[in-house]
């Protein structure tokens, strides 16, 4: 089944403690994306990937770290979580460089920074 | 950068009403996609429409790329129709831009 696996579904942390978000899509996406989504604020991009080894910051990278060492997976890596990055994340994936097909989203990581 | 607003805000239908959704942009776009989060927070894409219009079963969209805005209608709506819907653009870079969100409520 075509798909993009985010893990962990949810996640509660303590300030300071690295972690990481993993992703990863069985479709041979060149794209890949993380978000995040506030309550009031809709979805923010936080880093994107043309394609591996190429990345770009969103308009949130603050705090955030990204990787495209190979085409499947995309993690998302907070070096020194706070709580203002206490989020539901999500990763999303689709065919092309240029963006001009749809969008597939992973389910989804709540976190919660202590 | 270019700037999203989408409205209702929110909004509550009857079962089996139909219902306009819209969304306005502020600049050329070559990506527009519609995008459903249901109650459970899945996010499911509904169209890629940067123009023309299109038609899923009682979904359709249209976008009107000379005057910056595109519309989701819903018709015979379905209480499972019930979340969030968002548009989000993009203008030929990576960057994707999410509007704030439609919130609908469909009652029984």
């Amino acid at each position: 089944e075509a798909q993009v696996t985010q893990n962990p579904r949810y996640l509660i942390t303590v300030t300071g403690k690295k972690l990481t978000v993993t992703c990863s899509q069985n479709m041979n996406h060149e794209y890949m994306s993380w978000y995040r989504q506030d309550p009031g604020l809709g979805l923010r991009q936080i880093y994107y990937s043309m394609n591996v080894e190429v990345t770009d910051k969103g308009d949130v990278p603050e705090g955030y770290k990204v990787s495209r060492k190979e085409k499947r997976n995309f993690p998302l890596i907070l070096e020194s979580p706070s709580p203002n990055q206490t989020s539901l994340y999500f990763c999303a994936s689709s065919s092309t460089t240029a963006v001009n097909e749809k969008l597939f989203f992973g389910s989804g990581t709540q976190l919660s920074v202590l | 950068g270019i700037q999203v607003e989408q409205s209702p805000p929110d909004l509550i239908l009857q079962e089996g009403a139909n219902s306009t959704l819209r969304c306005n942009f502020s600049d050329s776009v070559n990506n527009l996609q519609w995008f459903h989060q249901n109650p459970w927070g899945q996010l499911i894409n509904l169209f890629y429409i940067p123009s023309g219009t299109k038609q899923n079963g009682r979904l359709s969209a249209t976008t009107v790329a000379t005057e910056r805005y595109s519309l989701l209608y819903i018709s015979s709506s379905q209480t499972t129709d019930s979340g969030v819907y968002f548009c989000a653009v993009s203008s030929n870079t990576g960057k994707l831009i999410f509007g704030q969100g439609t919130t609908l409520q469909v009652k029984p």
